[in-house]
């Protein structure tokens, strides 16, 4: 069964720290590649995607994600978080066999 | 403009009365999925409309649930005899029909469901 995993549930960084958020997904296809970003009180919304080409995406905010075929991953990287980065974050993938297929999500606070 | 509209915000019912959650997707977005968020966890997947095509239910986790979506406008996720298990944040996204998923999901605020 297709899945998406994300392990880290929670994580908590100063200002300026770097980020990187882990994704691991389970199908053995093409994959069409997401991460979502719901700020506190805010509905989930799109930060970045990717179809194909060049595996480092850059989406919103200074944020990145490198798509590793090999490792069946897509991690989140933020080289300096800030405050305003509080959020949950969630790692999704679709390989067109059904709806988005959305991880746990991580929950990241910035300490200011 | 107008984004995903959800009604109610909450929603609090005894066990074993049913509900009915309601989804306006964005205006022209023929694809419609419901998932289901319970505390704590990820999005759970419960199904999916397209245009006039038949919906993925794949998702729904026991008959109590149903769905319906009159064409591309509103639709509606029933839970009949809700148990304290069915509490959760509902959420309604809607997209344009591009092909493997290629098109974002708008994301409405929830419906949070509490069973008592």
């Amino acid at each position: 069964a297709q899945s998406v995993s994300q392990h880290n549930h929670h994580v908590i960084l100063s200002e300026a720290a770097s980020l990187e958020l882990g994704c691991n997904y389970s199908y053995g296809g093409t994959v069409n590649l997401f991460w979502y970003v719901q700020y506190p009180g805010q509905h989930l919304q799109l930060l970045l995607k990717y179809f194909s080409g060049d595996p480092l995406v850059k989406g919103i905010k200074g944020f990145e994600a490198e798509f590793i075929k090999s490792k069946f991953s897509f991690n989140l990287r933020k080289p300096s978080v800030q405050w305003s980065d509080t959020a949950e974050y969630f790692c999704a993938f679709y390989t067109g066999r059904r709806a988005l297929t959305f991880g746990s999500g991580t929950r990241l606070q910035v300490q200011p | 403009g107008a984004g995903v509209s959800q009604s109610p915000s909450n929603k609090v019912t005894e066990k074993g009365k049913d509900v009915e959650l309601r989804c306006d997707p964005i205006s022209g977005h023929t694809a419609l999925y419901w998932y289901r968020q319970r505390l704590g966890q990820g999005l759970e997947f419960l199904i999916y409309f397209q245009g006039n095509s038949a919906p993925d239910k794949s998702g729904l986790p026991s008959d109590r649930f149903s769905a319906e979506r009159t064409g591309e406008s509103v639709s509606t996720l029933t839970i009949q005899r809700t148990q304290q298990e069915d509490s959760a944040v509902y959420l309604c996204a809607s997209s344009l029909a591009t092909g493997r998923g290629r098109s974002p999901l708008h994301f409405g605020n929830g419906t949070r469901l509490t069973v008592t």
